[in-house]
């Protein structure tokens, strides 16, 4: 079945590091890919999508592009703040039959 | 995309008893879901909800324990019945539309339970 595999936490990066958080993933066909956030308390946000091969989704400074060829969707952010010190979930969603989560990767960045 | 209202946002609810979570969505959508999410993990579906006739639940989760309603395209509630302190998690509906402008998957804020 699909699945979405991300890199294991906690990541944890001084303020105005540049950040990578991968992710891989499994799926029949041609599925959208996208990054969600939770920040501490709250729920999830949907933080940036690609919809097909080659598309690069951004949001808030962050980037992710659509790799058919190694089926991945990376996050990168070149410069993190502490107010993204979060939870980054990459997921996936195979033409609205199947929506599958990766375990997600908390971000901790210090001052 | 849709605006899903969750509420509440969060509880604390004593040990055998049973809370009611409800999601609106601002337009209709196709397929709804709801999902739990345990402390420091990622999530997990809990069941499809069908409009109109039973949910469709996942390995590990039964009707008596989450029952589910969803009378419209627009509304959906899961009860957590007889909690324990276990059922202490986030939960999450989520609703899909497939027209036109409105495609994409959409969460709820969350409802974040806490049993004692």
């Amino acid at each position: 079945g699909d699945s979405v595999t991300q890199m294991e936490g906690p990541v944890t990066l001084s303020e105005e590091a540049f950040l990578t958080i991968n992710c891989t993933y499994t799926a029949t066909g041609y599925p959208s890919l996208f990054w969600y956030v939770q920040y501490p308390g709250e729920g999830l946000q949907l933080l940036l999508k690609a919809t097909k091969a080659d598309d690069k989704g951004s949001n808030k400074g962050f980037e992710a592009t659509y790799r058919k060829e190694t089926t991945s969707f990376h996050l990168e952010k070149g410069s993190v703040q502490v107010s993204d010190s979060a939870v980054y979930f990459c997921a996936l969603d195979n033409y609205g039959q199947n929506f599958v989560f990766g375990p997600g990767t908390r971000l901790s960045v210090l001052p | 995309s849709a605006v899903i209202s969750q509420k509440p946002s969060r509880d604390i609810c004593q040990r055998g008893t049973s809370l009611t979570i409800q999601c609106q969505v601002d337009s209709q959508v196709t397929m709804m879901f709801w999902y739990r999410q345990q402390p420091g993990q990622s999530l997990t579906l809990i069941a499809t909800a069908n409009q109109g006739s039973e949910a469709t639940y996942e390995s590990g989760f039964v009707i008596d324990k989450f029952p589910i309603s969803r009378p419209n395209l627009t509304f959906s509630t899961l009860t957590v019945s007889n909690m324990s302190p276990e059922d202490s998690s986030i939960y999450l509906c989520s609703g899909v539309g497939t027209s036109s402008g409105n495609y994409g998957y959409t969460f709820g804020s969350g409802t974040r339970l806490t049993v004692v």
